[in-house]
C-alpha cells in the first residue's frame, strides 16, 4: 500500500490565485482531514469527510472548500490565496477512532 | 482551542537519560494518542492508549492516561540522538449520532532533544 500520498510536495502561489492540494489514500479509510501546521501552532484541523459525499468543517475552515466524491480522494481547494495561507499542509486518514496516518505534507508559500 | 496541550514546550536531555513529556486535555475522550514528528517530515503515529488503559508499553515507550486528571504522560526511557523529534498527543472524542467530535484534536507538541 502506498498509504496516504500528497501532491504536490512544494508550491509557491501569488496572492489570489486558486489551487488544489492533492490527497489519495488506498487502505479504505472511511474518515480523511486536512491539518496545516504553523510554527508554534501545532496542527488545526481545516475540514473533514468521514465518508465519501460527507464533509464538515474544522477549527479553521475559512479560505478552504473541499469534496470527496470517492473514498480514495480528497482534495483540498484554496480558491484566492492569501499569505496568511502559507503553512504546511497535512492530508490524513484513519479508520474510526484508531490510528491517523498522515501524508508527507505540502509545503505552500504565498507571496 | 486547543484539546490536548503538551507540557514542558521544550526539553534537552543527554544520550541514556529517560525524557517524560506530558498530556492535559479538557473534555471526555474515547482514546488518546501520541505522535512523533522529525524535523520538515510527517507525523508518524506512536501509540494509542484507550480511556479505559491506565497504563501502555511499546518498546522504549510508556505511556500513562489519568481520566480523572484528563491527563496523559509519555515516557522514552535510554533516549538515543534518533529520538530527537517533536512530540504530539491528539485526543479522539466519542462517536456520536449527529457525527461530531469523530476528529482527533493536537495539541501543539514537545520538542525533545536528546545531546549525544
Amino acid at each position: 500500500n502506498a498509504g496516504v500520498t500528497q501532491t504536490p510536495k512544494f508550491q509557491v502561489l501569488k496572492t489570489g490565485q486558486s489551487m488544489t492540494l492533492q490527497c489519495a489514500q488506498d487502505m479504505n479509510h472511511e474518515y480523511m482531514s486536512w491539518y496545516r501546521q504553523d510554527p508554534g501552532m501545532g496542527l488545526r484541523l481545516i475540514h473533514y469527510s468521514v465518508g465519501a459525499g460527507i464533509t464538515d468543517q474544522g477549527e479553521v475552515p475559512n479560505g478552504y472548500n473541499v469534496s470527496r466524491s470517492t473514498t480514495e480522494d480528497f482534495p483540498l481547494r484554496l480558491l484566492s490565496a492569501a499569505p496568511s495561507q502559507t503553512s504546511v499542509y497535512f492530508c490524513a486518514s484513519r479508520a474510526r477512532l484508531d490510528t491517523q496516518y498522515f501524508g508527507p505534507g505540502t509545503r505552500l508559500t504565498v507571496l | 482551542s486547543q484539546q490536548g496541550e503538551e507540557d514542558p514546550q521544550a526539553l534537552s536531555i543527554q544520550e541514556g537519560e529517560n525524557a517524560t513529556m506530558n498530556c492535559s486535555y479538557k473534555t471526555s475522550i474515547n482514546n488518546l494518542q501520541w505522535y512523533r514528528q522529525n524535523s520538515g517530515r510527517g507525523l508518524v503515529h506512536l501509540i494509542l492508549i484507550r480511556s479505559n488503559e491506565r497504563e501502555k508499553h511499546s518498546g522504549r515507550l510508556r505511556v500513562t492516561l489519568d481520566t480523572s486528571k484528563k491527563s496523559s504522560s509519555l515516557l522514552i526511557t535510554a533516549s538515543r540522538a534518533a529520538d530527537t523529534a517533536s512530540y504530539f498527543c491528539a485526543t479522539a472524542g466519542f462517536v456520536i449520532s449527529s457525527g461530531s467530535a469523530r476528529q482527533l484534536t493536537f495539541g501543539s507538541g514537545t520538542q525533545l532533544t536528546v545531546l549525544p
